[in-house]
């Protein structure tokens, strides 16, 4: 079945650097991913709509400045969290889409701020 | 923001026992899903049901739909200590293209 792949699992970082999340659709073409943020015991909340070429739209609250998505092929698409904090810490989660809803998920990203 | 509620948000049960979660949604949809995911962990999806379906069934698993009171329940039946996980029931947002939007996700927890 259709695999998408999200790296890295966990990384930790210092507060005011910046982290980048790859998802890749490993054996289909993604023309759009999706973004997700999960913070601990809550559900999953979408960030940003990304399609392969165009800029991404984003939802209401989410600082397009501070999280930054390339969507450069039809098998990547990259989230760059720029100048984190603690409270940027979270789960984040891509998922790809050929057409209709994103069924397939990467495993998701923790990352820690510290 | 989300479109699903599910509850109970919390269900603790015992091994053997069947286990039912309920979605509301609030706009209209094309289809709902159903997921899982374990603690800290990514997401499965589990069944997917349209907006033309009223029952399906996967396993153990057995999904409703009513459109007209904008709701799913998912029932999982026998249930067993590894069933223990969030689940989420999901669906399209039309405001956000083909994007799922998730509810807050019920947490069950199966005892032996």
């Amino acid at each position: 079945g259709a695999v998408v792949s999200q790296h890295p699992s966990r990384v930790i970082c210092k507060s005011g650097t910046s982290v980048k999340i790859e998802c890749r659709s490993l054996d289909f073409q993604a023309t759009t991913m999706f973004w997700y943020r999960q913070f601990p015991k809550q559900s999953l909340m979408l960030m940003a709509t990304s399609n392969e070429g165009s800029k991404a739209t984003y939802e209401q609250g989410v600082e397009k400045d501070k999280f930054l998505i390339n969507h450069a092929s039809l098998t990547l698409s990259t989230l760059t969290v720029t100048s984190a904090h603690p409270e940027d810490s979270s789960f984040y989660i891509c998922s790809a889409s050929q057409t209709g809803p994103g069924a397939f998920f990467g495993q998701g990203t923790r990352l820690t701020v510290v | 923001s989300q479109q699903g509620e599910e509850d109970p948000q919390a269900l603790s049960i015992q091994e053997g026992e069947n286990a039912t979660m309920n979605c509301s949604y609030k706009t209209s949809i094309n289809n709902l899903q159903w997921y899982r995911q374990n603690s800290g962990r990514g997401l499965v999806h589990l069944i997917l049901i349209r907006s033309n379906e009223r029952e399906k069934h996967s396993g153990r698993l057995r999904v409703t739909l009513d459109t007209s009171k904008k709701s799913s329940s998912l029932l999982i039946t026998a249930s067993r200590a590894a069933d223990t996980a969030s689940y989420f029931c999901a669906t399209v947002s039309y405001q956000a293209g083909t994007a799922l939007i998730f509810g807050k996700g019920t947490t069950l927890s199966v005892s032996s």
